[in-house]
């Protein structure tokens, strides 16, 4: 069965530095998400991807965060300065066209420190 | 602000009862509603989806949606101790093929054996 897969699973980084989240959303999708989850809290929308550009971002998804897709397979997520509080559960996410089911990878794990 | 309300739980349920889930939600307008299961540290699995009132059946799980009460509820059948786990409401605010969801904070429920 197709996959969203997410790497790495877990990074540990020092505040301030540089990350970036790699996803292979399922091939033929359209649509690309990333969303997160802080321990114990709500799973909450970062942003979508659609024909190459943002469609819709979150008030969380500042200008610290960037999302690209460089080579019409991997998906990421860039945080450019990492500050304590971006410690959560990434989650990338795709669909396909139409209505229909939204596919999660397993995540992946920051620790900011 | 668009909420997605849960009880926090936990439900618990003895083996082979009905577990009964509710979520309501804030915006009048939201067009499609999810229900997903999330396993402790594991990323949301979709259930089912609605997008009209009434009742959606699947297996041993019952979907139903009141948008005039802006409610919407799980009924587990037959609850079996690997239904354990936190289920997540989530609603999309229109009925495009774009998801933007807005997550409940997930009803946490163990099924007794």
């Amino acid at each position: 069965e197709p996959e969203v897969t997410q790497t790495p699973s877990h990074q540990v980084t020092q505040m301030g530095q540089e990350v970036i989240l790699r996803c292979v959303p399922i091939s033929n999708h359209l649509y690309f998400y990333w969303y997160r989850q802080i321990l114990g809290q709500k799973v909450e929308f970062l942003v979508s991807f659609y024909n190459n550009e943002i469609s819709e971002k979150s008030e969380i998804f500042d200008d610290q965060f960037s999302v690209e897709r460089p080579d019409g397979s991997n998906f990421t997520l860039k945080i450019r300065s990492t500050k304590l509080e971006d410690s959560a559960m990434y989650f990338c996410a795709s669909k396909a066209g139409g209505a229909g089911e939204l596919f999660f990878g397993e995540g992946s794990r920051l620790t900011v420190l | 602000q668009k909420e997605v309300e849960q009880n926090s739980g936990p439900l618990s349920v003895p083996e082979g009862a009905i577990a009964s889930l509710n979520c309501t939600y804030s915006d009048r307008g939201s067009q499609s509603f999810f229900w997903y299961r999330q396993y402790s540290g594991k990323s949301p699995e979709l259930i089912m989806f609605i997008y009209s009132n009434g009742d959606k059946e699947d297996g041993r799980f019952t979907a139903q949606l009141n948008k005039a009460s802006q409610y919407v509820s799980l009924l587990i059948r037959d609850s079996q101790p690997s239904d354990s786990a936190t289920y997540l409401c989530a609603v999309n605010p229109t009925g495009g093929s774009n998801y933007k969801l807005t997550f409940g904070k997930g009803t946490l429920l163990t099924v007794n054996p």
